[in-house]
C-alpha cells in the first residue's frame, strides 16, 4: 500500500548517543516533514523539506538535522540525544500546497526514550 | 503566527451519547483550511476532514458532523451516536495557503472517552 515508512517503530538511547530516523514516502510528494508528538501538547513541527533539495526548521529545530537524502527520502538526526527528546516522532508527507486536496499522510511513528 | 485551541483535554461519555468537540483558531490569512484527525490508541494518525476557509458549508459523512463557522473562528466536529471505537485522541489543525515554515499546525488534542 502507497504511504510513508517510518523506522525505527521503538528505540532506547543513553544520553549522548546518535541515531537516525528513516522516513520514506512511495506517493511521489514534494513535500515532507518531521513532527515530534509529547503528552499535551499536540504535534509540533520540528523541521519541512517543501521540495527535494531544500530544507527549513520548523517550530522545534534545536538538537535535531534532517537530510533530505532524494524525493522519497526525508531522514531526522539526533547528534547527541538528551531525555528532553524523549517523544513519538512523526513523518509526513504532502501535496497539499500544490492542490492536492488530500491531506497530510502520516507515518506509522518512531516511539524514542532517552535515558 | 497561527494557533489552534482545542480547550477540552478530556471527554467521557456513555455509548449512544452525542459528542461535540471544540476547535478555535486564530489566523491573519485569509485563505486557510481547516483539518481533523484521529489517532486511535494503535497510534496512527488518521485524515477525517478538510474544510477550505472560503467553503462555509458544514458537511456530514456518516454520524460524523462538523460545523465551521468563520464568524466565531470555529471548527467544530460532532459525533452522534457514538461507539466504543470512537476513543481516540482527535486534532483539529491549520494551514494557511502560503504554508511554509508555520506547516499545518495542530491542536494540543482532545481526549475522547466511550464507555460502554
Amino acid at each position: 500500500n502507497a504511504g510513508v515508512t517510518q523506522t525505527p517503530k521503538f528505540q532506547v538511547l543513553k544520553t549522548g548517543q546518535s541515531m537516525t530516523l528513516q522516513c520514506a514516502q512511495d506517493m511521489n510528494h514534494n513535500s515532507m516533514y518531521w513532527y515530534r508528538q509529547d503528552p499535551g501538547m499536540g504535534l509540533r513541527l520540528i523541521y519541512y523539506s517543501a521540495s527535494e533539495g531544500t530544507t527549513d526548521k520548523g517550530e522545534v529545530p534545536n538538537g535535531y538535522n534532517v537530510s533530505r537524502l532524494n524525493k522519497r527520502e526525508f531522514s531526522l538526526r539526533l547528534e547527541s540525544a538528551a531525555p528532553s527528546q524523549t517523544s513519538v516522532y512523526f513523518c509526513a508527507s504532502s501535496e497539499f500546497l500544490r492542490g492536492d486536496s488530500r491531506g497530510y499522510t502520516f507515518g506509522s511513528g518512531t516511539r524514542l526514550t532517552v535515558v | 503566527a497561527q494557533k489552534v485551541t482545542q480547550a477540552q483535554t478530556e471527554i467521557s461519555v456513555v455509548e449512544k451519547e452525542d459528542v461535540t468537540l471544540d476547535c478555535v483558531y486564530e489566523t491573519r490569512d485569509t485563505t486557510y483550511y481547516l483539518f481533523w484527525y484521529k489517532q486511535p490508541p494503535s497510534g496512527e494518525l488518521v485524515f477525517l476532514i478538510r474544510r477550505n476557509s472560503f467553503d462555509e458549508q458544514n458537511e456530514i459523512s456518516g454520524r460524523y458532523s462538523w460545523n465551521f463557522q468563520k464568524s466565531t473562528s470555529s471548527f467544530n466536529f460532532t459525533i452522534t451516536a457514538s461507539q466504543v471505537v470512537d476513543s481516540a485522541v482527535y486534532f483539529c489543525a491549520l494551514i494557511a495557503e502560503r504554508g511554509g515554515a508555520d506547516g499545518l499546525t495542530f491542536g494540543k488534542g482532545t481526549h475522547l472517552i466511550i464507555q460502554p
